[in-house]
């Protein structure tokens, strides 16, 4: 089992819809999630962290976090073309005091007019 | 100011040259990372270095060999590389806190021929 899944995509939806990404996680020490937005042949740029159970809202993006289930998604909503992109989904764990960072194999959005 | 500054922006070497790529940040943080990418793939971990010392290696082969001279730098000697070692090479720091945020630099492209 890998330590962090994501669906690979492609996730295709229109223009002002709502967009869901999902991303599953084994080990259940971990304590914090990132999403991180990444363009091709750009690195990733964070866009939401999330420790706690629950939603997290920041604009037009909001993180869920269940830890009982052991899965974190992301929803955008309003999407706009410019979010077409691959996003990954990175957790960190108890491993190395706290700092290994793993990621997904990211999700690719595409947004349609 | 969440920059991590990465030197060179490209890099082509040969299989028997000896390089070194460079990653800077000034935001106080202690956790420093390396990730490489390979084409439509996740950031794969290679070394974490925490308190300029190093707290994970993830099997990687010596010709990698990772070095932080301060808090504010860090370092990846590059030395007998192979074409297949061509890659995104991806810097972050975080805070060490476990739970904090990591934050990359926009990547070193390394060509090997």
């Amino acid at each position: 089992q890998k330590e962090v899944e994501q669906n690979s995509g492609p996730l295709s939806v229109p223009e002002g819809a709502i967009a869901s990404l999902n991303c599953t996680y084994s080990d259940r020490g971990s304590q914090s999630f990132f999403w991180y937005r990444q363009y091709s042949g750009k690195s990733p740029e964070l866009i939401m962290f999330i420790y706690s159970n629950g939603d997290k809202e920041d604009g037009r993006f909001t993180a869920q976090l269940n830890k009982a289930s052991q899965y974190v998604s992301l929803l955008i909503r309003d999407s706009q073309p410019s979010d077409s992109a691959t996003y990954l989904c990175a957790v960190k764990g108890l491993t190395g005091g706290g700092n290994k960072l793993t990621f997904g194999t990211g999700t690719q959005l595409k947004v349609e007019l | 100011d969440t920059e991590v500054t990465q030197t060179p922006k490209h890099l082509v070497m040969g299989m028997t040259n000896k390089k070194s790529l460079k990653c800077e940040q000034h935001m106080g943080h202690r956790a420093m990372y390396w990730y490489k990418q390979k084409a439509k793939k996740p950031p794969e971990l290679m070394f974490v270095y925490s308190y300029e010392k190093l707290s994970i290696n993830e099997s990687v082969p010596s010709r990698f060999s990772p070095e932080c001279p301060n808090s504010s730098l860090l370092n990846l000697h590059l030395h007998a590389l192979q074409p297949e070692d061509s890659a995104l090479y991806l810097c972050a720091s975080s805070q060490e806190e476990g739970g904090t945020e990591a934050f990359f630099g926009q990547g070193t492209r390394l060509t090997v021929v």
